[in-house]
């Protein structure tokens, strides 16, 4: 089955800098890669997903680039923000056939100020 | 007010005591999730279940069990055959069909075994 692996787990870098987040995932069939914010006491959220038919996509200040050769993936959050600290999930799934989702372990961010 | 709402928010078992938690939904989702969440392990799957009298295993089923009778719920039941209970688990359901897609979570439930 597939297996997403996530690093660093810990993160922290000045505010203004930029963050990266690298996830590797084993399952050469898995074309869905979801990205997933987690805050403090709260619930998970979306913040961005990519499809394997494209190399990269970006939402203003977050991007998400894809090399399926190499399988794996990563997170870029630019200009970071004190409201970007918080816990980050990549994860990989099948997106044809609403399979299940196999997250990473997780990414501890935090903004310094 | 649409969302998926899980509860109890913290239970407390003790141990050799089977406990179901609650997921129920509003948002006339087909797919639903159970996953169990422990510090630096990330959110690792239960089960799934993609529409309602189906079910399938995620990666760590042994000692859960789940129901999906009605669209909108989705119990889950920690047996007293898992060796180690004490977790942190949220729910989430998709709305797309037939496809992967968002995943809404609810504020999920705090089970500790004594």
């Amino acid at each position: 089955g597939e297996n997403v692996e996530q690093h660093p787990s810990t993160l922290s870098v000045q505010e203004g800098d930029s963050a990266v987040i690298k996830c590797t995932y084993s399952d050469s069939a898995s074309n869905y890669f979801p990205w997933y914010k987690q805050e403090l006491g709260k619930r998970p959220q979306l913040i961005i997903d990519i499809r394997s038919n494209v190399g990269e996509k970006k939402d203003q200040r977050i991007a998400v680039t894809l090399n399926k050769t190499a399988k794996h993936f990563s997170l870029h959050i630019t200009e970071t923000q004190p409201e970007d600290s918080a816990v980050y999930f990549c994860a990989a799934s099948l997106y044809s056939s609403a399979s299940k989702i196999i997250f990473g372990s997780g990414t501890r961010l935090s903004i310094r100020p | 007010d649409g969302g998926i709402t899980q509860s109890p928010k913290y239970l407390f078992r003790k141990e050799g005591q089977n406990v179901t938690l609650s997921c129920e939904q509003n948002l006339n989702h087909d797919a639903m999730y159970w996953y169990r969440q422990d510090p630096g392990q990330g959110l690792r799957l239960i089960y799934y279940s993609q529409i309602v009298n189906d079910f399938q295993k995620g990666d760590i089923a042994e000692g859960y069990s789940v129901s999906r009778e009605k669209k909108e719920s989705f119990p889950l039941t920690v047996t007293s055959a898992q060796k180690n209970p004490t977790a942190f688990y949220l729910c989430a359901s998709s709305r797309e069909t037939g496809v992967t897609g968002e995943l809404f979570f609810g504020e999920g439930s705090r089970l500790t075994v004594l």
